[in-house]
């Protein structure tokens, strides 16, 4: 079965510094893993996914994530935070057969200290 | 394109009553889905439709049905509301087994049950 783990249910950086939001996956089969972000009182976007085809992915706004087989973790970066950032962010793993289900992590909010 | 839409977008009601709440994609896509938001949770499944005219449970379907009406509308109906069901309802969309498969989410619904 597949499970998420997102390490901190809250991060504080200040602006400019890194970000780093962590995410541990169990899968049994190959993952594919996703990031999203969720503004306050919007639904969720998606910042980006990892499909096998490399293991450093990017995504928008200036975010890259890591796939560490060894590990079995995806974590999030971004080297240099902005206000705008602040938001929260989902963590998440297609689950198995081919119905396209999410399972998704307890979720991170990012706070931005000016 | 409007991507996936939502109705309403706030709702209060009181124990017992009945409610369906509403979602249309307009990118032709074949999978959509139901999630529930609540604080330290991150999103539950409740149900999804892998394909017109299939539906499945997901992991927290008590409470809840769906209809998928047709291949762009999936409705969540709480047949007697329960203040548990108090929660913030997320519905999605995917083009399921394409290279573009990542899910879409609408705005949300704000369900508040007393």
């Amino acid at each position: 079965a597949q499970s998420v783990t997102q390490l901190g249910s809250h991060v504080s950086v200040s602006e400019g510094a890194l970000v780093l939001l962590r995410c541990n996956y169990s899968s049994s089969v190959p993952p594919y893993l996703f990031w999203y972000v969720q503004y306050p009182n919007q639904g969720l976007q998606l910042l980006l996914k990892y499909t096998s085809a490399a293991t450093l992915v990017k995504g928008i706004n200036g975010f890259e994530a890591e796939f560490k087989k060894s590990e079995t973790s995806f974590h999030l970066t971004k080297p240099s935070a902005h206000m705008s950032d602040a938001a929260e962010y989902f963590c998440a793993v297609r689950g198995s057969g081919n119905t396209g289900k999410l399972i998704f992590g307890q979720g991170t909010t990012l706070q931005v200290k000016p | 394109n409007a991507g996936v839409t939502q109705t309403p977008k706030f709702q209060v009601l009181k124990t017992g009553q009945s409610m369906t709440l509403q979602c249309a994609q307009d990118m032709n896509h074949n999978s959509m889905y139901w999630y529930r938001q609540d604080p330290g949770m991150g999103l539950r499944l409740i149900y999804y439709s892998a394909s017109e005219g299939t539906t499945d449970k997901g992991e927290v379907p008590n409470g809840y049905n769906v209809s998928r009406l047709n291949k762009r509308e999936f409705s969540l109906r709480l047949e007697s509301a329960a203040p548990s069901q108090t929660s913030v309802y997320f519905c999605a969309s995917s083009d399921t087994g394409t290279r573009f498969d990542e899910q879409f989410f609408g705005p949300g619904t704000r369900l508040t049950v007393l």
